[in-house]
This record gives C-alpha cells, structure tokens and sequence, in this order.
C-alpha cells in the first residue's frame, strides 16, 4: 500500500505570492490533516478534513485555506506569501477518527524569498 | 488550552537505554503519542498510550505516564545509532476542539 504523497517536495516562492501544495493520502483513508513545522513555533495544527468537510482549524490567518476532493486528496493554498511562511508543511491521513493510525508523508519544504 | 513540553536534547552511548521526558497541562488529555522524524522526513508514529494506562510495553519502547503529574516518558531499550532523530510527544484532549498538539522535540543523539 503506498504511503502518504506530498507535491512538490521543496517549492521557492517571493513575497506576495501564493502557492498550492498537494496532499494525497493512503488509499481508503478519508481523514487529512495539515501541520506547519518551523524552527522556532514547532509543530502547530493547520486544519483537519473528513469526507470533503473541514472538520477543524488551528490558528492561523485566513491566507491559510484548504480543501478535500471527494477522492480524498487534499490541497492547501497559501495567498500573499510571508517571509515567516517559509516551513514544512506536514499532511497526515487516517482512515477514520482516530489518531491512532495517523500516517505522514514526507512534508513540503516551502522557501518564502 | 494544551502545552506540551519537552527537553531539546538527549545524548546517549550506544546500548544504553534513553528516556525522554515530556509534560503536558490539560487533564482532559485522553491519548498521548511518541512519534519519530529523522532528517528530510516526516513523522512516524512510534506508539500511544490511553489515559487510564500507566504503562505501555512495545518491544524496545516503553511509556509511561503519570497523569497525576501530567508526565509521560519514553524509553528506548538497548539504544542504537539508527534512533538518533528527533522524537516528539503528541496529545489530544477529549474537547470538542479535537487536535494534536506537539511538543518542542527531542533531539536524541547516540555515540557510538
């Protein structure tokens, strides 16, 4: 079964500009969650889709949105790119609700010029 | 809402046992997670424990939890050079606002 894919590995974008990353999760999984890792904030919630449904959302500014396609896979769009975007951007599916089976893929290496 | 923190480094010799050590605020925490990242990859979930469970035993892994304290500490058996990553603690309140939240990270280290 193949893992959790992630496009584009490593993305370099300037200031102002936005970007869309791509998550597709394991086959049969209906849960996909998007995290940002920074040196200096860790690991901090994005949001969380279920069946096409954003189930939840960290704290983050509206530049930040998402979607789920009814096969599951899932974009996340950045608009007006910052400087401190700049970060890997970690998705993660499960087949259900619980994190209890949750698998990563290898994460987005987004540079902000 | 949830704090977890976590000790930035640990650095062990080869076959000795590791521990590292995490501490969470909310009560309400209902299953709390270990997960590994080496580097350039994402996260692997290396195993969880309830909240009405003290002890959970995975071959080389164990956990404990005190939640009295609000402490959770993994142990890894036996050290290898192959378990030197970052290892990060994870945990989720039963509340409606259903999500992980992280630890800072632990960079473990092992000598040979």
């Amino acid at each position: 079964k193949a893992g959790v894919t992630q496009t584009p590995r490593y993305l370099i974008k300037t200031r102002g500009q936005q970007v869309t990353l791509s998550c597709s999760p394991i086959s049969g999984h209906r849960s996909v969650s998007w995290y940002q890792q920074t040196p200096g904030q860790g690991l901090q919630f994005l949001f969380e889709y279920f069946s096409e449904t954003q189930r939840n959302k960290g704290n983050f500014p509206g530049r930040f949105s998402g979607r789920q396609f009814s096969n599951s896979r899932s974009e996340m769009n950045v608009s007006t790119l910052e400087l401190g975007d700049s970060a890997l951007y970690l998705c993660a599916s499960m087949q259900g609700l619980t994190y209890n089976e949750q698998f990563f893929g290898p994460g987005t290496r987004l540079t902000v010029l | 809402g949830e704090d977890v923190e976590q000790s930035l480094f640990l650095s062990v010799r080869e076959g000795d046992s590791s521990v590292i050590n995490c501490t969470y605020t909310d009560s309400s925490s209902t299953y709390l997670y270990w997960y590994k990242q080496e580097p350039g990859a994402g996260l692997q979930l290396l195993t969880y424990i309830f909240s009405n469970m003290d002890m959970k035993q995975d071959q080389r892994l164990t956990v404990l939890l005190n939640k009295k304290d609000k402490h959770l500490s993994l142990r890894i058996a036996d050290t290898q050079t192959g378990d030197s990553a970052i290892y990060f603690c994870a945990a989720i309140s039963s509340g409606s606002a259903r999500q992980l939240t992280f630890g800072s990270g632990t960079q473990l280290t092992v000598l040979p």
